[in-house]
């Protein structure tokens, strides 16, 4: 167990629809990252939060949007979903801005846009 | 973009060791090489990571190049449960609060066999 929870665990929704993922920290963690897995893109960064602010983005679309909130949990909002979408979303937190920390990974939500 | 290159797959027999190598030809003095694995989905493991110096723990040994251009990653004795993608990763290191996230490319995946 990482200590990084993800909810919910499966999604299944339509397009068009827009859902939110949610991602609790490890205790004490200030960063938190997302991450898209799909098939033929593997494992990609989407956008990094450091203790409430916005400090890195990556290949987010726009239709996508996350934020931290004050307690540290953090959540991306997918829209006008696409079958593209569908994908493993993992988040992962780490202490926040150390030399050499590590980054620890939820188990994701999987999400079916149908 | 992944600043790593690594084969897309090895086999290995179960009990023996196995020898992960990681080209990291463009890698600059502020940046450390880690390595994750994932398991079927799962959300990638930190197995390991180091700056110059070799390292070892408790789940693999790293070792890296003199001129750090390359890595190799052993684990001691392998067993089905390493079965996995292994990703060798360059990370930057964080600096006034930007910076630190993964980047993964396609990693190898590893098939320990009986």
């Amino acid at each position: 167990d990482s200590g990084v929870t993800q909810t919910p665990k499966h999604l299944i929704t339509a397009t068009g629809q827009r859902v939110t993922l949610r991602c609790s920290p490890r205790s004490g963690d200030l960063s938190v990252y997302w991450y898209q897995q799909s098939l033929d893109q593997g494992l990609q960064f989407l956008i990094q939060y450091y203790n409430g602010e916005e400090r890195a983005k990556g290949n987010i679309l726009e239709r996508f949007s996350a934020q931290q909130f004050p307690d540290l949990h953090s959540e991306l909002n997918l829209s006008s979903l696409e079958l593209g979408d569908s994908a493993l979303y993992f988040c992962a937190s780490s202490v926040g801005f150390v030399g050499d920390e590590k980054l620890f990974f939820g188990s994701g939500t999987q999400l079916s846009v149908l | 973009d992944a600043k790593t290159t690594q084969p897309p797959s090895m086999d290995c027999a179960e009990g023996r060791a196995a020898n992960l190598p990681c080209n990291h030809s463009t890698i600059s003095g502020n940046e450390y090489v880690y390595w994750y694995r994932q398991i079927h989905s799962q959300g990638p493991q930190y197995i390991i990571h180091g700056l110059k110096n070799n390292e070892t723990n408790e789940m693999a040994s790293l070792i890296i190049t003199e001129d750090r251009k390359s890595s190799t990653l052993i684990l001691p004795h392998a067993t089905l449960r390493d079965t996995a993608v292994y990703y060798c990763i360059v990370r930057e290191i964080p600096f006034y609060n930007q910076g630190g996230k993964l980047i993964f490319g396609q990693g190898t995946e590893l098939s320990v066999k009986p």
